[in-house]
């Protein structure tokens, strides 16, 4: 899977969008982008993936480049509860390999969302 | 329904002990995996089964058993813990392995 990179911290304020970046250069053509969130001491939450047009979903929405070296997940009005570290995972999706279903997950970007 | 469930939430045991730590999902999913959280670390996956009756190690597998004997439950087997085994122990779960994947809330697992 390829890597990625992602800034270790961002500060957003409560209510303003918070745009989260990750460089995945080395991507290939059949690799998803997906984003999981944790919040302190509880399991990845899910929030949303994509392969190359620009997703939306009720958490969130996923901003993909044409060239797919770079993604930018928006959470468009931030809350206190948004408060957590938000990985940025590049896999593989089709079927076949030993490591297909593994997640590979970086140090991600700690979000502090404040008043 | 209820999702992932893992049991139990918090657990202390002394280096050499064995225990099983318990994962069940109702969403009739195939594909389930353990992973492991140290400090400051990102999640490490240790085992994983495709379905029923199928595992296979991940990049972590040293010390730890599985087998699925059912698609709704993955137990996770210390052997004989040592200290290195403290860490948080997620399970997950997805409906096939690439597809999105759900975790539970985690195992803490504190080895003496």
């Amino acid at each position: 899977d390829a890597k990625t990179t992602q800034p270790p911290s961002m500060d957003c304020a409560e209510g303003r969008a918070a745009n989260l970046p990750c460089n995945h250069s080395t991507i290939s053509g059949n690799e998803y982008v997906y984003w999981y969130r944790q919040i302190h001491s509880q399991g990845p939450q899910y929030i949303i993936h994509g392969l190359k047009n620009n997703e939306t979903n009720e958490m969130a929405s996923l901003i993909i480049t044409e060239d797919r070296k770079s993604s930018t997940l928006i959470l468009p009005h931030a809350t206190l509860r948004d408060t957590a570290v938000y990985y940025c995972i590049v896999r593989v999706v089709n079927a076949g390999g030993t490591s297909y279903g593994k997640l590979t997950f970086g140090q991600g970007t700690i979000l502090t969302v404040h008043p | 329904n209820a999702g992932v469930t893992q049991t139990p939430k918090f657990q202390v045991l002394k280096t050499g002990q064995s225990m099983t730590l318990q994962c069940a999902q109702d969403m009739n999913h195939e594909y389930m995996s353990w992973y492991r959280q140290d400090p400051g670390m990102g999640l490490r996956l240790i085992h994983y089964s495709v379905g029923a009756g199928i595992t296979d190690q991940g990049e972590v597998p040293n010390g730890y058993n599985v087998s699925r004997s059912t698609t709704e439950d993955f137990p996770l087997r210390l052997l004989s813990a040592a200290p290195s085994q403290t860490s948080v122990y997620f399970c997950a779960s997805s409906r096939l392995p690439q597809e999105t994947q759900y975790f539970g809330p985690g195992t803490r697992l504190l080895v003496l």
